[in-house]
């Protein structure tokens, strides 16, 4: 497989449930991020991961947790989540983390689109 | 102030026209933009980043960077059906004291190209 696959591409669940969603890269990037999309909203960047660790914690609530136990994978936890955490969960990943001497460009994975009911 | 701003459109073009698609941002001290691609029910995907001032053509696609006026566009000439989709603007945002740069999204705008 090529690129940044996510799995799964749809997660329907309740608010009392528990899943993850998974990302791989394929790419050899050092920096995988993710973000959430809403409609009519922009991209809002939820967490960053450098080499394994985190280095962005975009004031997301708690109910949900990552996980980067290496370089080419990313998860995100969810646990009783709320209808309005409904949204497309995007996953990213880059040659390198972005710092001030530059920026790098974001490859998506499809997205996994998740209802909470 | 939005730190980063698009028209949310649509915006209309025939085919064959060119489409202008504009993004303003509000930190002075961006050094980095970049224009994605988003078809309904897909992932963004890039079309191309632009770093100093004035254009930069990759086929059919010319970014436009005016950093002076805090504005990059995007113009697609000869449109075709197949690029109606909506357009992210992105620029990279001074983190402050975190010491990085964020990329920050505008909310797009879609593009409706007419056969």
């Amino acid at each position: 497989e090529t690129g940044v696959t996510q799995t799964p591409r749809h997660l329907v669940m309740g608010m009392t449930n528990k899943k993850s969603l998974k990302c791989e890269q394929h790419l050899g990037h050092n920096a995988m991020y993710w973000y959430k999309q809403s409609a009519k909203k922009p991209l809002e960047l939820m967490f960053v991961y450098s080499l394994e660790e985190r280095v962005e914690n975009n004031s997301v609530p708690s109910r949900f947790s990552p996980e980067c136990p290496n370089s080419s994978h990313l998860f995100l936890h969810l646990h009783t989540l709320q209808p309005e955490d409904s949204a497309l969960y995007l996953c990213a990943s880059s040659q390198e983390f972005m710092t001030g001497s530059g920026a790098n460009v974001l490859t998506f994975g499809a997205g996994s689109r998740l209802t909470v009911l | 102030q939005k730190e980063v701003e698009q028209n949310s459109g649509p915006l209309s073009v025939p085919e064959g026209a060119i489409a202008s698609l504009n993004c303003t941002y509000s930190d002075r001290g961006s050094q980095s933009f970049f224009w994605y691609r988003q078809y309904s029910g897909k992932s963004p995907e890039l079309i191309m980043f632009i770093y100093s001032n004035g254009d930069k053509e990759d086929g059919r696609f010319t970014a436009q960077l005016n950093k002076a006026s805090q504005y990059v566009s995007l113009l697609i000439r000869d449109s075709q059906p197949s690029d109606s989709a909506t357009y992210l603007c992105a620029v990279n945002i001074d983190g402050g004291n975190t010491g990085f740069q964020k990329l920050v999204f505008g909310t797009g705008t879609r593009l409706l190209v007419s056969p």
